[in-house]
């Protein structure tokens, strides 16, 4: 399976400013994914980081409020914009291989507390 | 209805015992279904996949899948108090789709 890294681990922020999260895969992977896990919920895709072109949004999550980048195969980043607590969340950064398997693997995850 | 449907728990088993965990989804044309374990704090980490009807055997973990019953299910035996743990279902359409989590189980082994 891919080692995959998330930076920062954990954050405390202020309202109304934003954080930008950092995935990293030590192999290059098709599918790259953002879920959120709010405290005691279980996991919630927020969208699929395409590399080379926008990233594709599940209902009720927007591009403006949490932006994606992904500009190759081994690397995304995830901007939590204008946040509130109700932001306070894990993040979580999964990725997907090519290959005989579609097991998705999950990074260590950012533990978000937003004031 | 949930699109993938677990009991919160807790469910509570002693050691050595065999742990029980279910799973119910809705999509009919889902394909692969998936365990993770989650320790409190940290990430969900793989314990088994599943594609086909029937059951599938790795060390302590049996998963069994009956897609005319849309269930799934996962056995832990011999259970030990480091399974204790939130045990999360997931399921997708094909490869390359998301994956769809139930509410999870937390289990609880007791020395």
């Amino acid at each position: 399976s891919a080692v995959i890294s998330q930076k920062p681990s954990r954050d405390i922020c202020q309202r109304g400013t934003s954080l930008t999260i950092q995935c990293q895969v030590d192999s290059q992977v098709t599918m790259m994914f953002w879920y959120r896990q709010q405290p005691g919920q279980s996991l919630t895709l927020i969208a699929t980081a395409n590399q080379g072109s926008e990233a594709t949004y599940e209902s009720g999550f927007v591009i403006d409020k949490f932006p994606i980048s992904r500009p190759n195969l081994t690397f995304s980043t995830l901007t939590v914009s204008n946040m509130s607590p109700e932001d306070s969340s894990i993040y979580l950064c999964s990725v997907e291989a090519a290959g005989l398997t579609d097991t998705q693997y999950f990074g260590p995850g950012t533990r978000l507390t937003v004031l | 209805q949930k699109e993938v449907e677990q009991n919160s728990g807790p469910l509570s088993v002693p050691e050595g015992a065999i742990a029980s965990l279910n799973c119910t989804y809705s999509d009919r044309v889902s394909q692969s279904f998936f365990w993770y374990r989650q320790y409190s704090g940290k990430s969900p980490e793989l314990i088994m996949s599943i594609y086909s009807n029937g059951d599938k055997e790795d060390g302590r973990f049996t998963a069994q899948l009956n897609k005319a019953s849309q269930y799934v299910s996962l056995l832990i035996r011999d259970s030990q108090p480091s399974d204790s743990a939130t045990y999360l279902c997931a399921v997708k359409r094909n490869q390359g789709g998301k994956l769809i989590f139930g509410q999870g189980t937390e289990l609880s082994v007791k020395p």
